[in-house]
């Protein structure tokens, strides 16, 4: 069964360093998305993309966010300069064409920020 | 915004016990989701529905629109049953706002 990838699984980094996620969606997917979770909380949601641009974002997704589909198959989030307060789970999910909104997450990138 | 609200937040059921938790939200919705967070964290999406009763296996979801509650069943309950159950929502007209604004979660912990 096709299933959402993401790596790498744990990212430690330093605050101030820039990180990258990566995300395999599901290969006839069309709409991709983040979603953050940090320690004990909700998940909350941070952006969606369609068609290579952004269709949604929350007001968590500032200027240190940014999304990007490089190569058609890899949906990346990039943080520019971290802080401590990014370190959360993050989850990708993908979801297919008009007629079904079902989202199919990923299992996940744990970001420590020391 | 929409607020989703998800009870019990704890529950602790014997080996076999009918569960049953609850999703309420505020606002009209397209969707809802059930999702199931396991102790490392992934998240599985069990149910996606928009009116009446989906089934699978021993999980059974509801949705009343009128109300603006959910409920999901797990019947014949089991110890891998243990895992955090969430609520999500989708707002907005078909089409439009994909984004999901989730509940907090209803920790299950089945014994044997």
């Amino acid at each position: 069964e096709p299933e959402v990838t993401q790596t790498p699984s744990h990212q430690v980094t330093q605050m101030g360093q820039e990180v990258i996620l990566r995300c395999v969606p599901i290969s006839n997917h069309l709409y991709f998305y983040w979603y953050r979770q940090i320690l004990g909380q909700k998940v909350e949601f941070l952006v969606s993309f369609y068609n290579n641009e952004i269709s949604e974002k929350s007001e968590i997704f500032d200027d240190q966010f940014s999304v990007e589909r490089p190569d058609g198959s890899n949906f990346t989030l990039k943080i520019r300069s971290t802080k401590l307060e990014d370190s959360a789970m993050y989850f990708c999910a993908s979801s297919g064409a008009e007629s079904s909104y079902e989202q199919y997450f990923g299992p996940g990138t744990r970001l420590t920020v020391t | 915004k929409n607020e989703v609200e998800q009870s019990p937040q704890n529950l602790t059921a014997q080996e076999g016990e009918f569960i049953t938790i609850n999703c309420s939200y505020s606002v009209g919705i397209s969707a809802l989701h059930w999702l199931q967070q396991h102790p490392g964290g992934g998240i599985v999406s069990l149910f996606m529905l928009s009116s009446g009763k989906k089934k699978h296996g021993r999980l059974i979801a509801t949705i009343n629109i009128q109300e603006k509650h959910s409920s999901l069943h797990i019947t014949a309950s089991h110890p891998r049953d243990s895992a955090v159950y969430i609520c999500a929502v989708r707002s907005g007209s078909s089409g439009s706002a994909r984004q999901l604004t989730f509940g907090s979660g209803t920790q299950l912990t089945v014994l044997p």
